[in-house]
């Protein structure tokens, strides 16, 4: 079975700020780690991903994560949040034969001016 | 190259009618997917799907039925609609060939039960 938690329902941080939104995972199988964003009213679109390979990822916008597997975590980091990072943010976890795609309770990140 | 799309946009129906939620992708995606989004809860799995002929249950599969008759479409079926499968369903699709991209979304499918 997998599962995902994600650490902190609300970040709030100041434009300019490190952005760090925490997510561990739990998986039997080799994982596959997403970070999806959702903007308000809108469908999610694929921020970044971890499969293979280099455990530092980058994705769009600025944002990147490290997969960490003595950890069991995936946090996703920007150096310096815009007004435009506000969203709510879903870390993910699938793998296996069926590649089921499951969603951790998302993290709303507010950017103060 | 429409990616996933779903219909209805917006649906209200009253407790206890039946309808289908349509998803239709054309990117040839051997897995298929349908989640609910309510407040606090994330998105969560009902029904999933690994080729055409074969579905299996996700975290949250009561009150919903699927079928997979074709690659392309994956409908979701709500028989007796309840007040509590009021909900945002969102598909997705992805597929394993020539790497690994993760799952594409559709735009979702807003569903009030009154």
């Amino acid at each position: 079975a997998q599962s995902v938690t994600q650490l902190g329902s609300h970040v709030s941080v100041s434009e300019g700020a490190l952005v760090l939104l925490r997510c561990n995972y739990s998986s039997s199988v080799p994982p596959y780690l997403f970070w999806y964003v959702q903007y308000p009213n809108q469908g999610l679109q694929l921020l970044l991903k971890y499969t293979t390979g280099a455990t530092l990822v980058k994705g769009i916008n600025g944002f990147e994560a490290e997969f960490k597997k003595s950890e069991t975590s995936f946090h996703l980091t920007k150096p310096s949040a815009h007004m435009s990072d506000a969203a709510e943010y879903f870390c993910a976890v699938s793998g296996g034969a069926t590649n089921k795609l499951i969603f951790g309770t998302g993290t709303l990140l507010a950017v103060q001016p | 190259n429409a990616g996933v799309t779903q219909t209805p946009k917006f649906q209200v129906l009253k407790t206890g009618q039946s309808m289908t939620l349509q998803c239709a992708q054309d990117m040839n995606h051997e897995y298929m997917s349908w989640y609910r989004q309510d407040p606090g809860m994330g998105l969560r799995l009902i029904h999933y799907s690994v080729g055409a002929g074969i579905t299996d249950q996700g975290e949250v599969p009561n009150g919903y039925n699927v079928s997979r008759s074709t690659t392309e479409d994956f409908p979701l079926r709500l028989l007796s609609a309840a007040p509590s499968q009021t909900s945002v369903y969102f598909c997705a699709s992805c597929s394993r060939d020539r790497g690994f991209y993760g799952y594409t979304f559709g735009s979702g499918t807003r569903l009030t039960v009154v």
